[in-house]
C-alpha cells in the first residue's frame, strides 16, 4: 500500500509553453501533498505544500503564478508550470502525506517528472 | 531555520565492508526523521522512519538510530553489496509546520567490487 503515481515521468516542451504534472495517490486518501524540485547532484528543495479543497502554500523564494498547484481531490494533486523557460527544467517529485503507516506524519514519494525546456 | 547536513558526501567501499552514513539536523523539535534511497534519475525509496521518540530502526541489513539531543542520526549499512549504491538522503520532519521535511545534502555510496 501507500503507492503514490506521477505522470509523465518525462517532459521536453518548448520555452513559453505550460505544462501539468499529476500527483497521485493510488490507495490512500492525502488531504496533504507535498511538490519538490530537485537539481542535478543537488538535494530535494520543498516548494509548496498542497492542501486538498484550499490554496498551497508556498516556500519563500517559489513563484505562486509560475508554479500553480491544485489539489481539487483527495488522490489528486497538479503542478503546472506556466511559461516554462530552461532555467524550470528540473526534477519533479510530490509526495503525499499517509494519515496513519508508520506515524502520523509519513510521506509516500512519487517517482518523479523530468522536465526538459529547450 | 532547520539545517540538515549529510558527512560525507560521497563515500567509496569494498563489497562487504560495514559502513555508517552521518545526518545532523539544527533544531531537534522534529516528529520523526527517515532515510531514503535514491538511484540515479529515480524517486525516493523510503528505507527506515523513526519516530522522535525511538532510539533506533532496523530493517535486514540496515539500522537507523536517533539522538534528538544532539541532532544527530546514523544508518548502518551491513556487509555491503554493489547494490546498495545509490545516493542516501536523510529527512528531518518538522513539528507544528504541516509535517514539513527538511532534506539533508546526502551522501553518494558507492560499494565496488
Amino acid at each position: 500500500g501507500a503507492v503514490v503515481s506521477q505522470h509523465p515521468s518525462r517532459v521536453i516542451c518548448k520555452s513559453g509553453t505550460s505544462v501539468k504534472i499529476e500527483c497521485r495517490s493510488l490507495d490512500f486518501q492525502a488531504t496533504t501533498m507535498f511538490w519538490y524540485r530537485q537539481f542535478p547532484k543537488q538535494s530535494l528543495m520543498l516548494m509548496a505544500t498542497s492542501n486538498e479543497g484550499s490554496k498551497a502554500t508556498y516556500e519563500q523564494g517559489v513563484e505562486k503564478d509560475k508554479f500553480l498547484i491544485n489539489h481539487a481531490s483527495l488522490t489528486l494533486s497538479t503542478l503546472t508550470v506556466t511559461s516554462a523557460h530552461p532555467e524550470d527544467s528540473s526534477f519533479y517529485i510530490c509526495s503525499a502525506r499517509h494519515p496513519g503507516a508508520g506515524g502520523p506524519y509519513e510521506q509516500f514519494f512519487g517517482p518523479g517528472t523530468r522536465l526538459t525546456v529547450l | 531555520k532547520q539545517e540538515v547536513t549529510q558527512i560525507p558526501a560521497a563515500l567509496s567501499v569494498p563489497e562487504g565492508e560495514n559502513l555508517v552514513l552521518n545526518c545532523s539536523f539544527t533544531d531537534s523539535a522534529i516528529y520523526n526523521l527517515q532515510w531514503f534511497r535514491q538511484d540515479p534519475g529515480k524517486g525516493l525509496t523510503s528505507l527506515l522512519l523513526i519516530q522522535s521518540s525511538q532510539r533506533e530502526q532496523t530493517s535486514g541489513r540496515l539500522n537507523a538510530s536517533l539522538d534528538k539531543s544532539s541532532g544527530r542520526s546514523t544508518l548502518y549499512i551491513a556487509a555491503s553489496q554493489p547494490g546498495d549504491s545509490a545516493t542516501y538522503l536523510c529527512a528531518a520532519c518538522h513539528t507544528g509546520t504541516a509535517s514539513k521535511l527538511t532534506f539533508g545534502t546526502g551522501t553518494r555510496l558507492q560499494v565496488t567490487l
